[in-house]
């Protein structure tokens, strides 16, 4: 069985500052990990994508990941929040028989 | 990359109707799949449709109240069946090709009277 756990439901940051968005999964196969990003009213969009290559994962709009195997960690991070930031996140593990499992998401509020 | 379009994009419907959403995809894509997400909700799966056969259902989700066609390997459709206020929500098109990466559409946004 596979399971993403996001730990945080809400995180505030103000503009400028760091964000770090916390998925911890667990998966009986090699996973691939994922991070979307959905603003109010939008579709889902694809940030970032881990599949077995580099750990350290850059994504859009300056977002990136480490995949930390020995903590089961896929952790979103940003150096600087952008109020365009403000919108919710879902981490996704695709792992045994390439099922994909989402995310509980985070909401991510941008304070100016 | 894929590109996917929905239709409508978001409709209000009266108890008792039904409603066909069409997915469109803009290069073949290995699997699709139909999701819904309700208000303030992460996304469930309902189903994965296969092309040419019956969609594989995902458990609480049957045929008869979730119809899905794929008649090819770029368009897929979605009937919401003898609709109820409870069936409210946004449903999703998704699509996988060989790289993996899942892709979304917008969504249709449905809400029943």
């Amino acid at each position: 069985a596979q399971s993403v756990t996001q730990l945080d439901s809400h995180v505030s940051v103000s503009e400028g500052t760091p964000v770090l968005l916390r998925c911890n999964y667990s998966s009986s196969y090699s996973p691939s990990l994922f991070w979307y990003v959905q603003h109010p009213n939008k579709g889902l969009q694809l940030l970032l994508k881990y599949t077995s290559a580099a750990t350290l994962v850059k994504g859009i709009n300056g977002f990136e990941a480490e995949f930390k195997k020995s903590e089961t960690s896929f952790h979103l991070t940003k150096p600087s929040a952008h109020m365009s930031d403000a919108a919710e996140y879902f981490c996704v593990v695709s792992g045994t028989y390439q099922k994909v499992t989402f995310g509980t998401g985070t909401k991510l509020q941008v304070i100016p | 990359s894929a590109v996917i379009s929905q239709k409508p994009s978001r409709d209000i419907c009266q108890r008792g109707t039904s409603l066909t959403i069409q997915c469109q995809v803009d290069s073949q894509v290995t699997m699709m799949f139909w999701y819904r997400q309700q208000p303030g909700q992460s996304l469930t799966l309902i189903a994965t449709a296969n092309q040419g056969s019956e969609a594989t259902y995902e458990s609480g989700f049957v045929i008869d109240k979730f119809p899905i066609s794929r008649p090819n390997l770029t368009f897929s459709t979605l009937t919401v069946s003898n609709m109820s206020p409870e069936d409210s929500s946004i449903y999703l098109c998704s699509a996988r090709g060989l790289q993996e990466t899942q892709y979304f559409g917008p969504g249709t946004r449905l809400l029943v009277l």
